[in-house]
C-alpha cells in the first residue's frame, strides 16, 4: 500500500465548477499536509501548506484536512481554464523532517 | 513565495558521459535541498537530502556514486549523474525549505535529461 493515495483521474470539468481533489495516507505521524499544483514540463508549485486537521482558505482555493480519517482534500471554486493541471498532494511530519511524500497526482482539464 | 532555479533547464548527452545540473536558492539560504525524479505521468520520487556542509542522505534504491550531490554553499546543490544511461532519462527537480518551516518545500522549474 502507497503512504499517500491519489486518484490520478484524469478529472475534466466545465469552466465555472467546483472541483474536489483528494487523497488518503496511512502514516498517522504525518502532521503537514500540502497540495502542489505542476503545469506540464514544469515543476511543482505550492498552493496550500496546512498543519494538522481543518480548514484553510486562500483566494478559490481550499484545503481541507480530517485527520481522524487520514483524508486531506482541495476544491476549487470558480474553476478557470488555467487551472488544468497536474495537482499533487503532498505529506510531511514524523522523524522525517522536510521530506515529503506524494501522491500520484490528479490530472485536471477545465475546459471553456 | 520563495524562488529556486534550476540550470540548465534541458540536457540531451550520449550514453556514458557525465551530467551536472545545478539548483540554487534564489532570495534565502538553505543549508538543505532536496533532489527528486520524476518519470512521465508519475509522481515525485525522493532521490536524496543535500546537506550543507556534510554528505547527502540517499534513498533506499538510490545509488550514491552514481548520482553525487554536493552542496557547496548556502544556496547551491549540485547534482551529478555519472556514467549516464538511457534509463536516467528524466525530469529532476530540486526543492528547498525555507527557515522555520521546513516542510514547506519550494521546488525549482526541473531538468529534463535525455540520454542517447
Amino acid at each position: 500500500q502507497k503512504e499517500v493515495e491519489q486518484d490520478p483521474g484524469p478529472l475534466s470539468v466545465p469552466e465555472g465548477a467546483i472541483v474536489s481533489l483528494n487523497c488518503t495516507y496511512s502514516n498517522s505521524a504525518f502532521q503537514y499536509f500540502m497540495w502542489y499544483r505542476q503545469y506540464s514540463r514544469k515543476g511543482p508549485e505550492l498552493l496550500m501548506y496546512t498543519y494538522s486537521s481543518g480548514n484553510k482558505e486562500d483566494g478559490r482555493f481550499t484545503a481541507q484536512v480530517d485527520k481522524s480519517s487520514k483524508y486531506i482534500s482541495l476544491f476549487i471554486r470558480d474553476s478557470q481554464p488555467s487551472d488544468s493541471a497536474t495537482y499533487l498532494c503532498a505529506t510531511a511530519g514524523g522523524t522525517s523532517y522536510g521530506k515529503l511524500t506524494f501522491g500520484q497526482g490528479t490530472i485536471l482539464t477545465v475546459h471553456p | 513565495g520563495a524562488v529556486v532555479s534550476q540550470h540548465p533547464s534541458w540536457v540531451i548527452c550520449k550514453s556514458g558521459t557525465s551530467v551536472k545540473i545545478e539548483c540554487r536558492s534564489l532570495d534565502f539560504q538553505a543549508t538543505t535541498m532536496f533532489w527528486y525524479r520524476q518519470f512521465p505521468k508519475q509522481s515525485l520520487m525522493l532521490m536524496a537530502t543535500s546537506n550543507e556542509g556534510s554528505k547527502a542522505t540517499y534513498e533506499q534504491g538510490v545509488e550514491k556514486d552514481k548520482f553525487l550531490i554536493n552542496h557547496a554553499s548556502l544556496t547551491l546543490s549540485t547534482l551529478t549523474v555519472t556514467s549516464a544511461h538511457p534509463e536516467d532519462s528524466s525530469f529532476y527537480i530540486c526543492s528547498a525549505p525555507t527557515s522555520g518551516r521546513g516542510n514547506e518545500q519550494f521546488f525549482g522549474p526541473g531538468t529534463r535529461l535525455t540520454v542517447l
